[in-house]
């Protein structure tokens, strides 16, 4: 039981490059969201998704774009890296039904570096 | 603009006393709240929480206090524990999930 994985670890591009950031979870949630943390602004969302089939604009979705391939696993894509994209990107899970759907469980992250 | 806040970068606190961290919010819609703590290298982890009907919620060493009327929750942990060090981020939600930037807590032996 994994719970929340995340692939890669650390990557580093050059601007202009894209990748795609996968996450993968076996807890059988029905949500998932992305997340950046950034020094001095803590995490903020950069989109989810309540359901398989559905996602939804966080308040930071510029420059990335999401899948919700299946049940399981949600990806975070850029397109044209740029330097302020530099961050710390979590995924996490949550099942649904109140209060469950608040309790967030993230993965370890990734740490993408924009040159 | 940042709708839950968290004016304390760090905290150190002697171990077996009080930790108390707080956070501070502006939206009146939100209706859960939570705190996350988080060791380097880590992902966040749910560590309690609490709903916008109550003022109080206990589990074990940690206890929330939600003061709806200042918009104010703070976490309290005790006895405080070396294995406490970590930062702690408070959360809320209305429709979608809220941040602080967190308060890194140093419990010293």
């Amino acid at each position: 039981n994994a719970g929340v994985t995340q692939t890669p670890k650390f990557q580093v591009l050059k601007t202009g490059q894209s990748m795609t950031l996968q996450c993968a979870q076996d807890m059988n949630h029905n949500s998932m969201y992305w997340y950046r943390q950034d020094p001095g602004m803590g995490l903020r969302l950069i989109y989810y998704s309540a359901s398989e089939g559905t996602t939804d604009k966080g308040e930071v979705p510029n420059g990335y774009n999401v899948s919700r391939l299946n049940k399981r696993e949600f990806s975070l894509r850029l397109e044209s890296a740029a330097p302020s994209q530099t961050s710390v990107y979590f995924c996490a899970t949550s099942s649904s039904g109140r209060p469950k759907e608040y309790e967030q469980y993230f993965g370890p992250g990734t740490r993408l570096t924009v040159t | 603009d940042q709708q839950v806040k968290q004016n304390s970068p760090s905290l150190s606190v002697q171990e077996g006393r009080i930790s108390i961290l707080n956070c501070d919010y502006t939206n009146s819609m939100f209706d859960y709240f939570l705190w996350y703590k988080k060791y380097p290298a880590e992902g966040p982890t749910f560590l309690i929480s609490i709903s916008s009907i109550k003022d109080k919620n206990e589990d074990g060493r940690f206890t929330v206090f939600l003061n709806k009327s200042a918009k104010h929750l703070s976490l309290h942990i005790v006895p405080s524990q070396p294995g406490d060090s970590a930062v702690y981020f408070c959360a809320a939600s209305a429709s979608q999930f809220y941040f602080g930037t967190g308060t890194s807590l140093t419990v010293i032996p």
